[in-house]
């Protein structure tokens, strides 16, 4: 079983600043995928970075970026420059293998952290 | 750009009731799901789709089933609606066999069972 651990229910951060938001996991697949998103106060999830269990570098995609430490089993998102847009829930996700070694993409969700960005 | 579609924002359904919630997608995705969202536990899977006519439980199947009689269609019933399914409801799909790829997500129903 999977499971994704987001410690960190709420979070603060003054815009402009840079912020982690903490994501731990516990798997026993031999290949796993990790996702982040962010949900606004409209609803809709956006899908934000991914980072693959075999990636060499950690993963980077404009202002955000993957601290990603396997020993440790974690994955905490990196916010650089802090926006007043970026206020909203971030959930951090897994994808593994299912018992016949294939995936049709499940993803195991953490409990989300609520980012509020003060001017 | 993908684009899912659910087919209500917000609904309000009664004990007892038959409820549908419908899900489209345009990108010809091979794998559809279904989730529920509640405060302090994040997103939960209840069923998801593989294929046409193929369908698994997830997580949390109980109290609910799912159809997908066309590729681009995923609806999610609930049988015997209770007010313990009053929730947000969010529909997602992907591409199949492209393990990276994120899964794409329409706006969510909420929906009430009073």
């Amino acid at each position: 079983a999977q499971k994704i651990t987001q410690t960190q229910p709420g979070m603060f951060v003054q815009e402009k600043e840079a912020v982690t938001l903490d994501c731990t996991y516990d798997t026993s697949d031999p290949s796993y995928g990790l996702f982040w998103y962010k949900q606004p106060s409209s609803g809709e999830m956006i899908f934000l970075i991914y980072q693959g269990s075999y990636d060499q570098q950690n993963a980077t995609e404009g202002r955000y970026s993957l601290n990603f430490q396997k020993a440790r089993k974690s994955a905490n998102l990196v916010i650089s420059a802090s926006q007043l847009g970026d206020s909203a829930m971030y959930f951090c996700a897994m994808r593994g293998l299912n018992a016949g070694g294939t995936s049709y993409g499940k993803l195991t969700f953490g409990q989300g952290t609520i980012l509020t960005v003060h001017p | 750009d993908v684009k899912v579609t659910q087919s209500s924002r917000y609904l309000v359904k009664r004990t007892g009731e038959k409820v549908f919630l419908e899900c489209v997608q345009d990108m010809d995705h091979e794998n559809m799901f279904w989730y529920r969202q509640d405060p302090g536990l994040g997103l939960r899977l209840i069923y998801f789709s593989y294929d046409v006519k193929m369908k698994e439980k997830g997580d949390i199947p109980e109290g609910y089933s799912v159809s997908r009689e066309k590729k681009e269609r995923f609806s999610l019933i609930l049988e015997s609606a209770s007010t313990n399914q009053t929730s947000m409801y969010l529909c997602a799909s992907k591409r199949g066999g492209i393990y990276n790829q994120p899964q794409h997500f329409g706006d969510g129903t909420r929906l009430s069972i009073l």
